[in-house]
């Protein structure tokens, strides 16, 4: 069974650095684009950023570039997102997605970010 | 990056066909056949439903139908079931490998 197992998410304070990960089972990381989404609590899906199999060619939200790094370490079959710089707008629910070039076919079930003093 | 733009909400009857519209511009939904759905219900993850405007997925249900024309695309719900209520999101390739969501629908089985 194909599984997507997001941590790493927790409180934080304002400018303050987290470390998400997505560990995947059942598949072979490498093979895939790789995405992150969040939602903010009650609000709408936002695309975050996606990375080739290769981890050559990456791509940011306006929001987030800059202050947010996508990498991949395909021999641990894990996804990462480094989140620096965090404002109170960066609090959501943060999932990680499988895709292809234009489709995220397989979700995990998202971590939690909280940014708050 | 602005959203897509959907409808925040649309209702229908058992049985019932509904069609939930996403429009963006001739740099997103218009400039690429990269628009896909996603079903999401209340806590859970989000579900692929349509990928590349009109591709359904493996075990998604026939009733589901996707379609473009020009910077708007649709996604259409025929015979209406009740655990069809849920929240529908739209998203586009915008380009420069970047993606954008729609604001989300949500839809109601009256």
């Amino acid at each position: 069974e194909v599984q997507l197992v997001e941590s790493g998410g927790g409180l934080v304070q304002p400018g303050g650095s987290l470390r998400l990960s997505c560990a995947a089972s059942g598949l072979t990381l490498s093979n895939f684009w790789m995405y992150w989404v969040r939602q903010a609590p009650g609000k709408g899906l936002v695309w975050v950023s996606r990375i080739d199999g290769d981890g050559i060619r990456v791509g940011y939200a306006d929001s987030v570039k800059g202050r947010f790094t996508i990498s991949r370490d395909n021999a641990k079959n894990t996804l990462y997102l480094q989140m620096n710089s965090l404002r109170a707008e960066d609090t959501a629910l943060y999932y990680c997605a499988k895709g292809g070039g234009g489709l995220m076919d397989v979700w995990g079930e998202g971590t939690t970010v909280t940014v708050s003093s | 990056q602005s959203a897509l733009t959907q409808p925040r909400s649309v209702s229908g009857s058992p049985g019932q066909s509904v069609t939930i519209s996403c429009t963006g511009t001739n740099s997103d939904v218009g400039a690429y056949n990269y628009v896909s759905w996603y079903q999401q219900h209340p806590g859970k993850a989000p579900k692929l439903m349509i990928s590349d405007v009109s591709k359904r997925p493996s075990g998604v249900p026939d009733r589901f139908s996707g379609s473009k024309s020009g910077n708007t695309a649709s996604l259409t719900i025929s015979g209406l079931q009740a655990e069809d209520e849920a929240d529908f999101y739209c998203c586009s390739y915008a380009g420069g490998n970047t993606f954008v969501f729609g604001g989300g629908t949500k839809l109601t089985v009256l």
